[in-house]
């Protein structure tokens, strides 16, 4: 199965500062890769699919880049609502898998 | 509007059974793929089992044989029946709308809580 490692583990911003996360898969999984946001006790919502579109309702500070096997997530301006755990998501092999997540925190 | 919300949960013995719902409104689940994704304590999300449109089902190797994904299109519920539950299995259990390699999951329940301990 493929392997998601995103990385940093933890990101220490402030809002108002530039966010990129990454994820890099073990083998190419085309363009399936998509980016999801947990806050502390909700589900998962999703935000970018297909590598680059986001989901609806999601505001254009999230946008996502890559191909193949290196993907990032990028989040232009950090406002408050934005720290929170980010996992990415392949499905361009089966079984489909997720990263083991990336915790953006308050600096 | 979409909503999912799962039911089902609680604390179980090593080797006990249980079944998870998942009531969807606003959509039709018969008509979409519907997934079911865990989390562990403090961990990262597994995704579980898939049911597509045409009933066809997949499951991860981890819980293959022993849980069982369905879905009553009267009732617009989607279902999953665990067996022979280990400790490992302890987790939130979500249901999605979506999932495969056709699509992503676009709409989330809130989750239910499988604990399995003796």
């Amino acid at each position: 199965e493929v392997v998601l490692t995103q990385s940093p583990a933890t990101l220490s911003l402030s809002p108002g500062e530039r966010a990129t996360l990454s994820c890099r898969a073990s083998q190419s999984v085309s363009s399936y890769l998509a980016w999801y946001q947990q806050k502390p006790g909700q589900a998962p919502s999703l935000l970018i699919y297909d590598t680059s579109t986001r989901a609806t309702g999601i505001p254009a500070r999230f946008s996502g880049s890559g191909s193949g096997t290196d993907f990032t997530l990028t989040i232009s301006s950090l406002k408050p609502e934005d720290f929170a755990v980010y996992y990415c998501q392949q499905r361009g092999n089966w079984p489909p898998t997720f990263g083991q997540g990336t915790k953006l925190e308050i600096k | 509007e979409v909503q999912l919300v799962e039911s089902g949960g609680g604390l179980i013995q090593p080797g006990g059974s249980l079944r998870l719902s998942c009531a969807a409104s606003g959509f039709t689940v018969s008509s979409n793929y519907m997934s079911w994704v865990r989390q562990g304590p403090g961990k990262g999300l597994d995704w579980v089992s898939i049911i597509y449109s045409d009933a066809t089902t997949y499951y991860a190797d981890s819980v293959k044989g022993r849980f069982t994904i369905s879905r009553d299109n009267s009732k617009n519920t989607v279902y999953l029946q665990l067996t022979s539950l280990r400790v490992e299995d302890t987790a939130l259990y979500y249901c999605a709308r979506g999932g495969g390699t056709v699509m992503p999951l676009d709409y989330w329940g809130q989750g239910t809580l499988v604990t399995v301990s003796s």
